[in-house]
């Protein structure tokens, strides 16, 4: 079953503008991921924020994560055409070696020039 | 040089057919996957194998039958394709354990007519 599930779906923007794109996800979890996949491409690791974390900076990118809610948010500032793809977030399920890490359905963003 | 590397990126090819995927990482990592991500961006794990050996089988099918001849190779083979399996099949791979970091291959988009 799937363990993140992103909102919203789908993001139109403005260059220059700010996205904001939010996971949720059902149990407990020692980290969460974000990664970017752009249109035809793998999917590449962005950020990756501990439980004990409560905010994360990575150039224009900004994680918070809510434990006590089961959710995070990556933000995207001063958004740039190349920004355009989309964006996952992945949690991890099990522990040691047969864990392995689930995604969600993902936000597919958009940002026009 | 390419971490992850899988080849072919393009298949077509008719039901019933045989096909396989072939895949090598140079990161030294001890764990790699097989994801299967369907049209809707859904991004599903199918196999994990740490060092050779079969950690992770979601339930996929029988006809689909990875092997890994060394840790820096795991390849997929399909048999009997059907027209559900057209997908698009990553590769990746990942150090020992769960909730660590994914690198991913560029993806094999697998078309069956």
């Amino acid at each position: 079953s799937q363990q993140g599930e992103e909102d919203p779906q789908a993001l139109s923007i403005q260059e220059g503008e700010n996205a904001t794109m939010n996971c949720s996800y059902k149990t407990s979890i020692n980290n969460l991921q974000w990664y970017r996949q752009n249109s035809g491409r793998g999917l590449v690791h962005l950020i990756l924020i501990r439980s004990n974390e409560r905010e994360k900076h990575s150039g224009r990118l900004r994680v918070t994560l809510d434990t006590s809610k089961k959710s995070s948010s990556l933000l995207i500032t001063a958004s740039r055409a190349a920004d355009t793809a989309s964006y996952f977030c992945a949690t991890p399920r099990g522990s040691g070696n047969t864990g392995k890490l689930i995604f969600g359905q993902g936000t597919t963003l958009q940002v026009k020039p | 040089d390419t971490a992850v590397s899988q080849t072919p990126k393009y298949l077509v090819t008719q039901m019933g057919n045989d096909k396989s995927i072939k895949c090598e990482q140079n990161l030294g990592h001890d764990t790699m996957y097989w994801y299967k991500q369907d049209s809707k961006k859904f991004l599903k794990i199918m196999f994990s194998y740490n060092n050779k050996e079969l950690i992770i089988n979601e339930t996929v099918p029988n006809r689909f039958s990875p092997k890994s001849p060394d840790k820096a190779h795991l390849n997929l083979h399909i048999n009997s394709l059907e027209l559900g399996d057209s997908a698009v099949y990553f590769c990746a791979s990942s150090p020992l354990g769960a909730g660590n970091t994914i690198y991913f291959g560029e993806g094999s988009w697998l078309t069956v007519v």
